[in-house]
């Protein structure tokens, strides 16, 4: 049980273009679910939480312009990156928890590289 | 501010041996803490978490950590280490909700040697 299930896991797209990264509990309903980028050989940076229903968190630093989230459903949270640049390359991860004392299930990534 | 210390980036050890990944944390209530485990290209899959309770703590895959609030510590270990443990390991700090964020290390990068 708890899985997340994470999509696409690997997308390259051209430099200006949009990439949408769903993520979707598959067994549980997730009122929170957590954004995160990792770059090469280093750790996790929140950059967004997304509640249910309501409009994103961001973490300072984040252009949420750029990294538009939405989170209609109980269980579907996007990423979108919009006009996307090279620089945005990286690896995300989203995570959903799953209430009180039950912690939180990872996707398996998401692998951007903009050409 | 909560924040998580990895002091060690990567570490080697011989297959069968003992692992021990430090983790120290910085937390102003009572912490949850965790430990995920990253294989390449792969998300983060949960090894073992605290909550409350007994402070040794039993995971997954013969993992096993303890908790000590003297120390700030969460240090994770395992008796015999298989070729198949190679990977990333990340500690965690959280709330005491499954609804408040998570604080990562940095990471330890675990290598095994025949």
């Amino acid at each position: 049980g708890a899985v997340v299930s994470q999509h696409p896991s690997r997308v390259i797209c051209k430099s200006g273009t949009s990439v949408k990264i769903e993520c979707r509990s598959l067994d549980f309903q997730a009122t929170t679910m957590f954004w995160y980028r990792q770059f090469p050989k280093q750790s996790l940076m929140l950059m967004a939480t997304s509640n249910e229903g309501s409009k994103a968190t961001y973490e300072q630093g984040v252009e949420k312009d750029k990294f538009l989230i939405n989170h209609a459903s109980l269980t579907l949270s996007t990423l979108t990156v919009t006009s996307a640049h090279p620089e945005d390359s990286s690896f995300y991860i989203c995570s959903a928890g799953r209430g009180q004392y039950d912690g939180y299930t990872f996707g398996s990534g998401t692998r951007l590289t903009v050409v | 501010a909560q924040s998580v210390t990895q002091p060690d980036i990567h570490i080697t050890v011989s297959e069968g041996a003992s692992l021990e990944l430090r983790c120290n944390y910085s937390y102003g209530a009572t912490p949850y803490l965790f430990w995920y485990v990253q294989s390449p290209g792969q998300g983060l899959q949960l090894l073992l978490k605290y909550f409350s309770g007994d402070t040794l703590v039993q995971g997954i895959k013969g993992f096993e950590a303890e908790f000590k609030r003297s120390q700030s510590s969460f240090n994770l270990r395992k008796p015999s280490v298989h070729w198949s443990d190679a990977a990333e390991y990340f500690c965690a700090v959280g709330g005491n909700s499954g609804y408040s964020t998570l604080t990562f290390g940095k990471g330890t990068m675990l290598l095994v040697s025949p």
